[in-house]
């Protein structure tokens, strides 16, 4: 059973345009979303993450969106660039590091054509 | 630091044979993963060690896969007998206990065609 639901599995947008990315989760126990970027032959590597204590986070043309209530997380994308070109995985964890694991979405194939 | 080390990059083999993958975490990383990533299935994990102890393998798909850690510098994940469906991209990731984000470093990954 999927644990973080992710949506689109791909995505193709123009340069300069906004890029969106959607996640959902069941278990009100996670409280730490991060994301994740993969380019093709790489292994992912992080991203951008959010505590659920702030409902905004960005970082440059990186934005999280998080809304508790709905359960739901977003990835924005500003100005999407050909070299935003790549999968991105949302996630999720429980605090505490005895737990250690993440629970990935499926990913979602970004294509930021020029 | 070099990061996650994995090897070999590439591994081609026929099925029935045995096949194993290796890894080498950041040094002071307590928590060790492995995954598998298709297109069918998206990015799976197998199984991950907590000070090279496993934690939780209930990723791994059946017997035919195994995974070790005799030390905090050195895992493997061995498939045998390998089948074509194991065909993927398999990375090891490893984070420390001592972050305040669980964030996971990941390695190159093997890319694993068995024919």
């Amino acid at each position: 059973q999927q644990q973080v639901k992710q949506s689109p599995q791909s995505l193709i947008v123009q340069k300069g345009g906004i890029s969106i990315i959607n996640c959902a989760y069941e278990n009100t126990a996670f409280d730490y979303f991060p994301w994740y970027q993969q380019f093709p032959g790489k292994g992912p590597a992080l991203l951008i993450a959010i505590r659920p204590d702030v409902s905004e986070k960005k970082e440059g043309r990186f934005t999280i969106s998080f809304n508790k209530s709905a359960k739901q997380f977003s990835l924005h994308i500003m100005d999407s660039q050909p070299g935003d070109s790549a999968t991105y995985f949302c996630a999720a964890s429980t605090r505490g590091s005895t737990l250690g694991r993440l629970y990935f979405g499926r990913g979602t194939q970004l294509t930021v054509w020029p | 630091d070099a990061g996650v080390i994995q090897s070999p990059r590439h591994e081609v083999t026929e099925m029935g044979q045995e096949v194993t993958l290796r890894c080498k975490p950041i040094s002071g990383h307590d928590y060790l993963f492995w995954y598998r990533q298709t297109m069918m299935r998206g990015l799976e994990l197998l199984i991950y060690f907590n000070n090279n102890v496993p934690i939780d393998d209930s990723g791994m798909p059946e017997d035919r896969f195994s995974a070790k850690m005799p030390n905090a510098s050195f895992s493997t994940l061995k498939i045998q007998p390998s089948e074509p469906r194991d065909s993927a991209v398999y990375f090891c990731a490893s984070r420390t206990s001592g972050s305040s984000y669980n964030e996971q470093f990941f390695g190159p990954g093997t890319r694993l065609t068995v024919l």
